[in-house]
């Protein structure tokens, strides 16, 4: 069966730090990963996505950034942290083909301060 | 600029009743529609989805309406459950795209 992990859970950070999130995907190949993020009351906006290894495509310009070292890894990055970057941050996940349905991790609350 | 919204921020349910979420959407090119489910402190996950040649899919206590011709769709749960209580996002896509559009989501409460 196929399992998403994402670390930290929460984390906070100074503003003007650097930033790492890193997602894993396991029990399949070639997936569609995606980076979210939710802030309070504005639903789930998306970040970054990528269909392969070393392809991304960014949904939203801002100081994050994301890479995709292997098949199965997504990573979001920062070189320094501004205040509205706080939020929760979702990764996820979709087969090949599988028309929008995407299995989430389980999230980490990132507090700027 | 908004293509799903859910116009309802929380809706509040006795348990044993029905709940019924809206969502509509602006983008008529639109053809696969999904409800997630989010708990506190959780990723979402997915629940039911609804292709536009279909007006109706039904899973269990779940049933997804589409209407088309007013750029709607809606969930019911029937009968709600207190376990049921969390915020439920619609989203949508086109089949040409691998990224769905999510609506800010509806907080659903049922009342034991």
């Amino acid at each position: 069966s196929q399992t998403i992990h994402q670390w930290p859970a929460t984390l906070v950070q100074p503003v003007g730090s650097p930033l790492s999130l890193e997602c894993t995907v396991e029990g399949t190949s070639n997936p569609n990963l995606y980076w979210y993020r939710q802030a309070a009351g504005r639903g789930l906006q998306l970040l970054f996505y990528s269909v392969g290894i070393g392809q991304i495509s960014s949904e939203v310009p801002q100081n994050l950034s994301a890479s995709r070292p292997q098949d199965r890894q997504f990573i979001l990055s920062s070189k320094k942290l501004l205040l509205s970057d706080s939020g929760f941050y979702l990764c996820a996940w979709e087969g090949p083909g599988a028309k929008g349905e995407q299995f989430f991790g389980p999230g980490t609350r990132l507090t700027v301060l | 600029d908004q293509q799903v919204k859910q116009n309802s921020p929380s809706l509040s349910v006795q348990e044993g009743r029905i709940s019924i979420l809206n969502c509509d959407y602006t983008n008529s090119m639109f053809d696969y529609f999904l409800w997630y489910k989010k708990y506190p402190a959780e990723g979402p996950t997915f629940l039911i989805s609804i292709s536009s040649i279909k007006d109706k899919n039904e899973d269990g206590r779940f049933t997804v309406f589409l209407n088309k011709s007013a750029k709607h769709l809606s969930l019911h749960i029937v009968p709600s459950q207190p376990g049921d209580s969390a915020v439920y996002f619609c989203a949508a896509g086109s089949g040409g795209s691998y990224i769905p559009t999510f609506g800010r989501g509806t907080s659903l409460i049922v009342h034991p």
